[in-house]
């Protein structure tokens, strides 16, 4: 089993409408759930920082965390073309410094 | 938070040579973290550098073919040593950024290299 897993994807969805990424963690100590964006050619970027239970909301974006189900997703309303990247899930590894262990990414295309 | 700047931004180097990749940020900072994207790939930490002493490497990542140096609390440099085709990959430089809320990790620009 992988660390964290995503689904590769493509995810393509309707500009407009919602997208919506998963991820899956096997490391019950991790703590701190980031989503980082990352568009071709570019380095990642961060997006969400997730740390409790619940939902976390900054504009178009909501960060979800359910440790009990080690299960972190993001969801992307009104989505626009610009939306279009390959999505990481990153979660620190427990025990120790922030060292994150990233998922291998969705790809999320937005079309017109 | 913290802004991270590398060089090279990108390089294509010649197998069996080594490229060192500098990495600057605007503030002071505990911990740097060196990490890979292979092409196609996610990312994968390389190793952990804290000012002041020996760098902290990750399974499968050894001194001997990525030396890494912290001379100070804004500045760290990772060296890719006799490269090959499969060290191709962009280099990224991180940095741990502390706050209230909790411990969030920020990417530079990356070093993309290309080994032929």
């Amino acid at each position: 089993q992988k660390e964290v897993e995503q689904n590769s994807g493509p995810l393509s969805v309707p500009e407009g409408a919602i997208a919506s990424l998963n991820c899956t963690y096997s490391d019950r100590g991790s703590q701190s759930f980031f989503w980082y964006r990352q568009y071709s050619g570019k380095s990642p970027e961060l997006i969400m920082s997730i740390y409790s239970n619940g939902d976390k909301e900054d504009g178009r974006f909501t960060a979800q965390l359910n440790k009990a189900s080690q299960y972190v997703s993001l969801l992307i309303r009104d989505s626009q073309p610009s939306d279009s990247a390959t999505y990481l899930c990153a979660v620190n590894r427990a025990g120790g410094y922030n060292k994150l262990i990233f998922g291998a990414g969705t790809r999320l295309a937005v079309h017109p | 938070s913290a802004v991270i700047s590398q060089k090279p931004s990108r390089d294509i180097c010649q197998r069996g040579t080594s490229l060192t990749i500098q990495c600057q940020v605007d503030s002071q900072v505990t911990m740097m973290f060196w990490y890979r994207q292979q092409p196609g790939q996610s990312l994968t930490l390389i190793a952990t550098a804290n000012q002041g002493s020996e760098a902290t490497y990750e399974s499968g990542f050894v001194i001997d073919k990525f030396p890494i140096s912290r001379p100070n609390l804004t500045f760290s440099t990772l060296t890719v040593s006799n490269m090959s085709p499969e060290d191709s990959s962009i280099y990224l430089c991180s940095v741990e950024d502390r706050s209230r809320a909790g411990n969030t990790i920020y990417f530079g620009e990356g070093s993309w290299l290309t080994v032929v």
